[in-house]
């Protein structure tokens, strides 16, 4: 079965950092593109970020350019999501999920979130 | 950047009546079009992709159609199950969502 799980979330002063974590099971991870989505109080789905297969290519929205990175451990099955110079507009649950092969961005399987919260 | 204007935001229907929500890109985007349903506090579900395909495990009743600029959403018999927001997505973008109730 696949699984994804997140972990830290929290909350955190403006200005501050947080790095976000994705375990995968059940599939091969390092056979698949991975993305984070995420979604604010009240609004929709906003893609974040992604990661090729091997770590070699990596795709980020405008808004976090720059100040978000998203970096993978296949050997540990894990996907990361540095989170730095934080701003009240990242509060949001932030979703790790997985995309399917051969569809541009088509993400299969999701975790259940993690709530980053940026507030004073 | 592609824009994607998904309509409408907010739809009310009865249960077995034929749902359908739109995507217009504003380019051309091909086949490269998917749909999810997302649930409160649950994780968003692809039920389409690449605009027509449905994912494995998605109820027949959803169903996609569609290429280059326009694309459809359909729930051919709506479920009480179905009560969900809808998204679609074009690669790093997603639409606005539709919002859907039963009457």
């Amino acid at each position: 079965e696949v699984q994804l799980v997140e972990s830290g979330g929290d909350l955190v002063q403006p200005g501050g950092s947080l790095r976000l974590s994705c375990v995968a099971s059940g599939f091969t991870f390092s056979d698949y593109w991975m993305s984070w989505v995420r979604q604010a109080p009240g609004k929709g789905l906003e893609w974040v970020a992604n990661i090729k297969d091997d770590g070699s290519k990596k795709y980020y929205v405008g808004s976090v350019r720059g100040r978000f990175t998203i970096s993978r451990d296949n050997a540990k099955k894990s996907l990361y999501l540095q989170m730095d110079n934080l701003r009240a507009e990242d509060t949001a649950v932030y979703y790790c999920a997985r995309e399917r092969v051969g569809s541009a961005v088509a993400a299969d399987y999701w975790g259940q979130g993690t709530l980053v919260t940026v507030s004073s | 950047d592609i824009q994607m204007t998904q309509s409408p935001s907010s739809l009310s229907a009865y249960v077995g009546d034929r749902v359908t929500i739109t995507c217009q890109a504003s380019q051309d985007i091909s086949k490269y079009l998917n749909w999810y349903q997302h649930k409160p506090g649950k994780a968003p579900r692809l039920l389409i992709y690449d605009a027509i395909n449905l994912q494995t495990g998605v109820p027949s009743r959803f169903s996609g159609s569609g290429s280059g600029t326009h694309f459809t959403f359909i729930i051919s018999s709506l479920q009480p199950e179905d009560v969900a927001t809808y998204y679609c997505q074009q690669y790093s973008t997603f639409g606005q969502g539709t919002k859907l109730e039963i009457k």
